[in-house]
């Protein structure tokens, strides 16, 4: 069975400070590994994917996570926040069958 | 510009009364969800489809009830709204074969009193 962990529900930065959120998977295939974001009245929208090629993926907004099989791992992060990042964000892993397990969701606060 | 469009976007409704979701694509995908999304944000998967006339419940037992006629279209229809149906309800599509992930619409936040 597949699961994912995100760590912290809330996450508090200063705006131009480091973000970095965390997630753990569980997945006894290779996974397919996602993140979501979704900004307030809104939908999911995909910020980037793992799909086995590079394990540094670099997505929209300036966003990046690294996949590291060792540590189970597929942290988020981007270098220098802005107040526009705040929004909740979303784990997610995929067991290849094309079902998408989701985690719980990190809200990331910005702060001035 | 969303290529999956959810109906209302809001919706304040009495208890009793009948409601129907909905939920269309226009990118032809077979894959279809239902999520109900609670305040503490995280999702729960209510139903799912995977093509016509193929429809399944998810791992959140859920009072509602999906039809999937149309391989755009994939309405959620509560009988008889109560308040603990009050939540965001959001739909997804995806396509077999290959990994995009999920596309989903914008959501509708569902109020009864």
């Amino acid at each position: 069975a597949q699961s994912v962990t995100q760590l912290g529900s809330h996450v508090s930065v200063s705006e131009g400070a480091l973000v970095l959120l965390r997630c753990n998977y569980s997945s006894s295939v290779p996974p397919y590994l996602f993140w979501y974001v979704q900004y307030p009245n809104q939908g999911l929208q995909l910020l980037l994917k793992y799909t086995s090629a590079a394990t540094l993926v670099k997505g929209i907004n300036g966003f990046e996570a690294e996949f590291k099989k060792s540590e189970t791992s597929f942290h988020l992060t981007k270098p220098s926040a802005h107040m526009s990042d705040a929004a909740e964000y979303f784990c997610a892993v995929s067991d290849r069958n094309d079902k998408i397990i989701f985690g719980k969701g990190t809200r990331l606060h910005i702060l001035p | 510009e969303a290529d999956i469009y959810q109906t209302p976007r809001y919706l304040v409704i009495g208890t009793g009364k009948k409601i129907t979701l909905e939920c269309s694509q226009t990118m032809g995908h077979d894959k279809m969800y239902w999520y109900q999304q609670d305040p503490g944000m995280e999702l729960h998967l209510i139903h799912y489809s995977y093509g016509v006339n193929s429809t399944e419940k998810g791992d959140l037992s859920s009072e509602s009830t999906v039809s999937r006629i149309r391989t755009e279209h994939f309405p959620l229809t509560l009988e008889s709204a109560r308040p603990s149906h009050t939540s965001q309800y959001l739909c997804a599509s995806s396509t077999s074969g290959e990994i995009y992930g999920y596309t989903f619409g914008s959501g509708t936040r569902l109020t009864v009193v």
